[in-house]
């Protein structure tokens, strides 16, 4: 069983839709959640990120974390043709903010198309 | 500033033969990570480098790579001899002390072993 599980989609929707993107996980020791955007192409590029449960947000975006179900969440509000991407979940352990950081877990990353 | 940098953006080799990509990271990012994606599967860690250290090497996948990072500046990543399973795109990514938040990935360079 992977660690991450994310729907790899493809996900249409249309312009000014509210979009869910979502990912579940098994490993209780997560505790930075961070949500990263990825243009064909190009490398991906930190979206959002959350520290433990709560709520997020940052304009049309919003991350929640809900830890007791390990289960997080993208909310994209008025989506946008450029925000056609594919989105990608990842998590880090606890201690990781001394001694310079540490590695990723990443779920497979949701394709997302927004059409006129 | 300048991002990350990788080179070549793509490679395609044939089975048997070595292949080293680049990293340049951000100036003054003491951290480097390498990541790579297999065809359909996801992002997958491979090694960490905390300036010309190796702090966790836990992904790498068998003694056909080997990364270095010389004065704690750039970073090669070499796969001798390549098979055909390499095929992927490996990214690089660096971030200043502590800021787990702060990755920034490079574009990737895409191997292609046939």
């Amino acid at each position: 069983q992977k660690e991450v599980e994310q729907d790899p989609g493809p996900l249409s929707v249309p312009e000014g839709a509210i979009v869910s993107l979502n990912c579940t996980y098994s490993n209780s020791a997560f505790q930075y959640f961070m949500w990263y955007r990825q243009y064909s192409r190009k490398g991906p590029e930190l979206l959002m990120y959350t520290y433990s449960s709560g709520n997020k947000e940052d304009g049309r975006f919003t991350a929640q974390v809900d830890k007791s179900s390990k289960y997080i969440s993208l909310f994209i509000r008025d989506s946008q043709p450029s925000d056609s991407a594919t989105y990608l979940c990842a998590m880090s352990g606890a201690g990781i903010l001394t001694g310079g950081g540490n590695k990723l877990t990443f779920g497979t990353g949701t394709q997302l198309k927004v059409e006129l | 500033e300048a991002g990350v940098t990788q080179f070549p953006s793509h490679s395609v080799i044939e089975k048997g033969q070595t292949v080293t990509l680049r990293c340049d990271p951000i100036s003054g990012h003491d951290n480097l990570y390498w990541y790579r994606r297999v065809m359909g599967k996801e992002i997958k860690f491979l090694l960490h480098f905390v300036k010309e250290s190796k702090q966790d090497e836990s992904g790498m996948p068998n003694n056909r790579f080997l990364a270095e990072r010389t004065g704690g500046t750039y970073s090669t990543l070499k796969v001798q001899p390549a098979e055909l399973e390499d095929s992927g795109v490996y990214f690089c990514a660096s971030s200043q002390e502590g800021a787990v938040y702060g990755y920034t990935f490079g574009s990737g360079t895409r191997l292609t072993v046939v």
